[in-house]
């Protein structure tokens, strides 16, 4: 059964500081989605990542997939309170080829 | 163009009432998926749909609940005798395809509180 781990499960941080959070499987996954929940929305995808070693970035957010496929990291440079929320990855089931493995999410507060 | 539209947003019910929750997805995506997200906690599979017909209920907690797409768009989630163990909020996501690359476009959610 494939997992999603993610780490931390809560960080809370001042505004300016730099972050890691993480998402670990001893699975290989064709590729992963990270997606950011605001309180009282759905989760909004930020980025898919498909090829082992790829670096995305998206303004202060830098998104890297691992070379063997198994796990992927976010980091956030001079965080922000507007990057608070619930940062979840999600992959594909090897297994379907419509499901997807779902980590339980990070919770991240940025404090002014 | 308009997102995925959940109704109602909120909805409080009384333990062993009978609950409908509706989602809209977006216009021309076949691939349309019901989750239960409690707190702090990632999105829990509950039905998949691709077109009108339910290609996986496996994450359907007990016969209680049920889920329709008549018409290949919008979907219905439905909860008989509710239970407080049903309080979560109740999230809908549609995809062009289906397949599991591609992204996800979620609803608000219903949030769902059984008294």
């Amino acid at each position: 059964t494939q997992l999603l781990e993610q780490s931390p499960q809560f960080l809370s941080i001042q505004e300016g500081e730099n972050l890691t959070v993480y998402c670990n499987s001893s699975s290989v996954f064709s590729s992963l989605q990270w997606y950011r929940q605001e309180p009282g929305e759905g989760p909004v995808l930020l980025v898919t990542v498909v090829t082992g070693g790829e670096v995305k970035k998206l303004k202060r957010l830098t998104f890297q997939f691992g070379d063997a496929r198994k796990d992927s990291s976010l980091h956030i440079t001079a965080a922000q309170p507007g990057d608070t929320g619930l940062y979840l990855c999600a992959g594909p089931d090897m297994d379907s080829n419509y499901q997807l493995i779902w980590g339980a999410g990070t919770k991240l507060i940025i404090k002014p | 163009g308009a997102g995925v539209s959940q109704t109602p947003s909120n909805k409080v019910t009384e333990k062993g009432k009978y609950v409908e929750l509706r989602c809209d997805p977006i216009s021309g995506h076949t691939a349309l998926y019901w989750y239960r997200q409690s707190l702090g906690q990632g999105p829990e599979f509950l039905i998949y749909f691709q077109g009108t017909g339910a290609a996986d209920d496996s994450g359907l907690p007990n016969d209680r609940f049920f889920a329709v797409r008549p018409e290949g768009s919008v979907s219905t989630l439905k909860i008989q005798r509710t239970e407080r163990g049903d309080s979560a909020v109740y999230l809908c996501a549609s995809s062009l395809s289906g397949q599991g690359n591609s992204p996800l476009h979620f609803g608000n959610g219903t949030r769902l509180t059984v008294t």
